[in-house]
This record gives structure tokens, sequence and C-alpha cells, in this order.
């Protein structure tokens, strides 16, 4: 079954270092999604990403992250000056479309953890 | 998206159905009704999803009461591999709002 891989698994960076997650979607899906969960609380939607552009963002997502799809398989989230509350699990998923009858499929994560 | 309210515990017997409810009173029509799950710290995982009438697929079945006020997640032979929490979200959009689900426990 096709499935969304996530890499690096646990990333350790200082604070103020930028970092890049990297996500390879399922090969025929077009939307992109990053989400994050702090440890211990809810998963929480960051941004949606489509065309080359993002559809929609959260408050979280400010000036500090940044979504790219660099080729025609990667689907990175920058981060571009960490602090310690961007230490979270990092999920990218993506879908077939955009709208609510098409489920998201999730990757397994990158623990991202900032000291 | 409409808010949905589940238990924030329940047990099963592994090898019985577990059957897992939702309330999400406020559900508009064109809200589907999504299943997924965490195990452990792993991603998501896409169970079902309906908007009206029930679902059945390889990992669970979905009952949508006739109002679509309420649902239930059935697991029908629950093993321990089951253990997770598990996350009913109304959607209308296209983010996914995770609420903090109903922590299943399948016992020996």
């Amino acid at each position: 079954e096709p499935e969304v891989t996530q890499t690096p698994s646990h990333q350790v960076t200082q604070m103020g270092q930028e970092v890049i997650l990297r996500c390879v979607p399922i090969s025929n899906h077009l939307y992109f999604y990053w989400y994050r969960q702090i440890l211990g609380q809810k998963v929480e939607f960051l941004v949606s990403f489509y065309n080359n552009e993002i559809s929609e963002k959260s408050e979280i997502f400010d000036d500090q992250f940044s979504v790219e799809r660099p080729d025609g398989s990667n689907f990175t989230l920058k981060i571009r000056s960490t602090k310690l509350e961007d230490s979270a699990m990092y999920f990218c998923a993506s879908s077939g479309g955009l709208d609510s009858n098409q489920p998201q499929h999730f990757g397994d994560g990158t623990r991202l953890s900032i000291l | 998206d409409a808010k949905t309210t589940q238990p924030p515990s329940m047990d099963c017997a592994e090898g019985r159905a577990a059957n897992l409810p939702c309330n999400h009173s406020t559900i508009s029509g064109n809200e589907y009704v999504y299943w997924y799950r965490q195990i452990h710290s792993q991603g998501p995982q896409y169970i079902i999803h309906g908007l009206k009438n029930n679902e059945t697929n390889e990992m669970a079945s979905l009952i949508i009461t006739e109002d679509r006020k309420s649902s239930t997640l059935i697991l029908p032979h629950a093993t321990l591999r089951d253990t997770a929490v598990y996350y009913c979200i109304a959607r209308n959009d296209y983010k996914l709002s995770f609420g903090a689900g109903t922590t299943v426990t399948v016992r020996a």
C-alpha cells in the first residue's frame, strides 16, 4: 500500500538554527499538508499546499515557517530560526483532492528536538 | 468544523467488538465524519469516513444515525494492536481538526 515517508525520523537542532523536514507524499497525490503535535497535546494543522502555492495556513505558521516542493517527489517544511517551543512531532500528509471527501494519509513524523 | 465529543477512554477485550461512540450534534449537512487513530507517537492513521450512509471497509464499520448527530466506529474483532487513541472528526474543510480523542486499551 502506498505511504507517506518522512525523513529524518528524529532531528536534534540548536536553538536559532534552520531545519528542513522532508516528506515524500503518495505518488499520485497533489495536495500536501503539515501538522505538528507538541508532546502530550493535540495534533494541530499548520499548512496546506497545492499547485506550488499555500492553500491555507494556521496562525502557528508564521514567517519563520516555509514550505516548498523542490522537485516532483519531495515536499519540505523549513523552520528558519528555531525556538525551544518548536520542539514537537511534525507530520506530513497528502491527499488525492482538497475536498472533504478525500482522506488525508499521514507519515510517521519527524521528532524535532530544539536544544 | 463541528465540535465532536468522545469519551476520554475505554477498555475492550481482545477478540470482542469495540464500539466507539462520537457525538456531533451541530454537524452541518456537508460535513463528513472521519475516524483516525494514532498508535503511540506514530502518525494518525486513516480508518474510515462517511457522510450519511453506514460504511464498512477492511478495518472497521461506521454507523451514522439518521439525524447525523452521532456515530459509532466498530472494530469487529479487537486485537492488542488496536490499542490507540481514536479521533472522530467532523470535516467540511481541507484541514483536519483533531480533538483529544478516545484512548482505547485492548486487554488480553
